[in-house]
């Protein structure tokens, strides 16, 4: 069965230090997995893609096959990253999204 | 370009009522989600299109909720009888093709069963 966990419901982080939000997910065949994030009043909208091995607003993603994840990070927050970030992995014809992790950046 | 539209975007309705919502996806687009989002959770996918058929409907509660997406544009997603536990935000989203394609999402649609 699929699944896609984040473990952290809220994640708070100073201005200008290290952000690492956690995905695990679990599937048997080879995933393609995502990174959506919703900022306040807009809509859910893709940040970064494992396939496209791209960075975005600063943000990069490694999908880690043999730890089964596909942890987001930044190497410096800022208070605009403030947001809701969901993790998604598509297989089988299916896409699950985790149930998402809050980043609070601190000034 | 113009993003998704849905409507209406609240809705407040009592329980055994119906209800429907509608989903305008981006122009070109062949694949058209909807998912529902209760409080504290993630999107969970109700059902895919592609163009007018229907590609996966596995975690729709078929014995109320329905769904159409005649001329593979427009779609309508119907709950009847509603129930408290549908209480959640309704999402669509539309992307070009299937695998691998980022899924643009519309504001959604509130709804609260009382």
């Amino acid at each position: 069965a699929q699944r896609v966990t984040q473990p952290e419901k809220l994640l708070s982080v100073f201005k200008g230090a290290p952000v690492e939000l956690k995905c695990n997910y679990s599937y048997s065949g080879s995933p393609e997995l995502f990174w959506y994030v919703q900022y306040s009043r807009q809509r859910l909208q893709l940040l970064l893609r494992h396939i496209s091995r791209e960075s975005i607003k600063g943000f990069t993603a490694d999908l880690n096959k043999g730890e089964t994840s596909f942890h987001l990070k930044k190497p410096f927050a800022q208070e605009e990253d403030s947001a809701m970030y969901y993790c998604a992995l598509r297989g089988d014809d299916k896409i699950i999204f985790g149930k998402g992790t809050r980043l609070h950046i601190l000034p | 370009e113009a993003g998704v539209a849905q409507s209406p975007r609240y809705k407040i309705i009592e329980k055994r009522q119906s209800v429907a919502f509608w989903c305008n996806p981006i122009s070109g687009h062949a694949t058209l989600y909807w998912y529902q989002q209760i409080l504290g959770q993630g999107p969970k996918l109700l059902i895919q299109f592609q163009n007018n058929g229907v590609v996966d409907d596995s975690q729709l509660p078929k014995d109320r909720f329905s769904a159409e997406r005649l001329k593979g544009v427009d779609s309508t997603l119907k709950i009847q009888p509603a129930k408290l536990e549908d209480s959640a935000v309704y999402l669509c989203a539309s992307s070009w093709g299937d695998r691998g394609l980022e899924q643009f999402f519309g504001p959604g649609t509130r709804l609260t069963v009382l």
